[in-house]
């Protein structure tokens, strides 16, 4: 069975440039979350979806940030514009729905480098 | 507000038992997990405890007080692959994981 898919890996940019990534989930995972992590420190949530629904997004900074989830099975995550500390990189992970979903699977990264 | 707290670093000896702890404080508790993380790669979950005790899967073990904010995970018959950070998280009410700042492990021979 697949894991988690993400893409791209890797992408740098420049600062004010746009930059989009997207995830898809482990099939049956109704429950997707983007974390943000910085060098040597924890992932942060951005988002939570449950299916299509964003039950979560208080940590998401609205102004440059948005994220889509439109059918309930893959999502992207897109800056606009990037600035010099988006430099991190960004987690997807998903779970099992609601109240089961205690174990989380996290795919690969992608890691952002905005010059 | 939310936080958790773990030690930075440990080091430890290819054979030795090594144990990181946790204490959180958080809006609303259902459990905690740990998870390792290899640098370079994605987070990989090691247990989940909602319940106060010892549970125990293969090297590792993972304890919870609740009465104290507080968890641990023991890691025996250390091998140098157990080289990673390790980080506890907090199942809140909302649903979310709220995810400590990591313990980074080195391994030595």
């Amino acid at each position: 069975e697949a894991g988690v898919v993400q893409s791209p890996r890797y992408k740098i940019i420049e600062k004010k440039q746009p930059v989009a990534f997207w995830c898809n989930p482990i099939s049956g995972h109704n429950t997707l979350y983007w974390y943000l992590q910085n060098l040597g420190q924890g992932p942060e949530l951005l988002i939570r979806y449950e299916n299509e629904e964003a039950v979560d997004d208080s940590q998401l900074p609205k102004d440059r940030f948005s994220a889509e989830r439109l059918k309930g099975v893959d999502s992207t995550l897109k800056i606009q514009p990037a600035e010099l500390g988006d430099s991190a990189v960004y987690l997807c992970a998903s779970s099992l729905a609601g109240g089961g979903g205690n174990e989380q699977f996290f795919g690969p990264g992608t890691r952002l480098t905005v010059l | 507000g939310q936080s958790l707290e773990q030690p930075s670093e440990v080091t430890a000896v290819e054979g030795a038992i090594v144990q990181i702890n946790c204490t959180y404080q958080t809006s609303g508790f259902y459990g905690l997990s740990w998870y390792q993380q290899h640098d370079g790669g994605a987070p990989t979950f090691l247990s989940y405890n909602a319940l106060d005790g010892l549970e125990e899967t293969g090297r590792f073990s993972s304890f919870l007080s609740r009465s104290d904010s507080y968890g641990y995970l023991l890691l025996q018959e250390l091998q140098m692959k157990d080289s990673a950070s390790y980080f506890c998280a907090v199942k809140n009410y909302g649903q979310n994981f709220v995810f400590g700042p990591g313990t980074r492990l080195s391994v030595l021979p």
